[in-house]
């Protein structure tokens, strides 16, 4: 499986662009790249996941180079709601190991007013 | 509300006691995880049901932990003679293969085990 390596933690000010990469030197052929978030006393919640270039929803936007070896999360003006851990998971959806999330210790996103 | 389930959202028990958890997932989730989680890292895999199947268990759960299925529904995870390196957050998740995107999983909200 595909280790990854992000920062620890991040701060931001309301309004802001937000840019969380995460790199992943082993990545895959198979691998996909999924964020998840995770606000105090709750449960993760997927944001978004992509395989290359870019993938953009209502939340957010992941940027995939060529090589695959980093991505990174683009949160647009973010607000005091977005304050969370944000992980970065790599593998394949379907086939890993039936399907399992191997999380690492994520990115702690603190946003200030 | 249609998504994962719960109960109860806080244990507090006594070292060597025994606890169950329950985890309702989304009704046509064919797919249930169970995941813990302690302060300051990520979730860690404990175990996953593919309908009432048993697929597969982590080396973190010891011969304490036993977690069923039994009709593909709901799903419980009981530990016995809890220690206090059990105190976590023991998260449920659940997905369909079939979903739009590769095995995208709905997290409850969790249940907090304290043991004394």
């Amino acid at each position: 499986l595909a280790k990854t390596t992000q920062p620890i933690s991040m701060d931001s000010y309301e309004g802001q662009e937000v840019n969380i990469t995460c790199s992943h030197n082993n990545i895959a052929t198979n691998d996909y790249i999924t964020w998840y978030q995770q606000f105090p006393s709750q449960g993760p919640r997927f944001i978004i996941q992509g395989y290359k270039t870019k993938v953009t929803n209502e939340v957010a936007s992941l940027f995939i180079p060529a090589d695959r070896k980093s991505s990174t999360l683009s949160l647009p003006r973010v607000s005091l709601s977005d304050t969370a851990v944000y992980y970065c998971l790599v593998g394949d959806p379907i086939y890993n190991q039936g399907g399992k999330l191997i999380f690492g210790q994520g990115t702690e996103l603190s946003v200030k007013p | 509300d249609t998504g994962v389930s719960q109960d109860p959202r806080h244990k507090i028990t006594k070292r060597g006691q025994n606890v169950t958890f329950r985890c309702d997932p989304i009704s046509e989730h064919n797919r249930l995880y169970w995941y813990r989680q302690t302060l300051g890292q990520g979730p860690e895999f404990l175990t996953y049901f593919q309908n009432e199947a048993q697929l597969e268990k982590s080396r973190l759960l010891s011969d304490r932990f036993s977690a069923e299925r039994p009709k593909g529904s709901f799903s419980t995870l009981e530990i016995q003679r809890t220690e206090q390196g059990d105190s976590a957050m023991y998260l449920c998740a659940s997905s369909s293969m079939t979903g739009r995107l590769g095995n995208e999983q709905f997290f409850g909200p969790g249940t907090r085990l304290t043991v004394l």
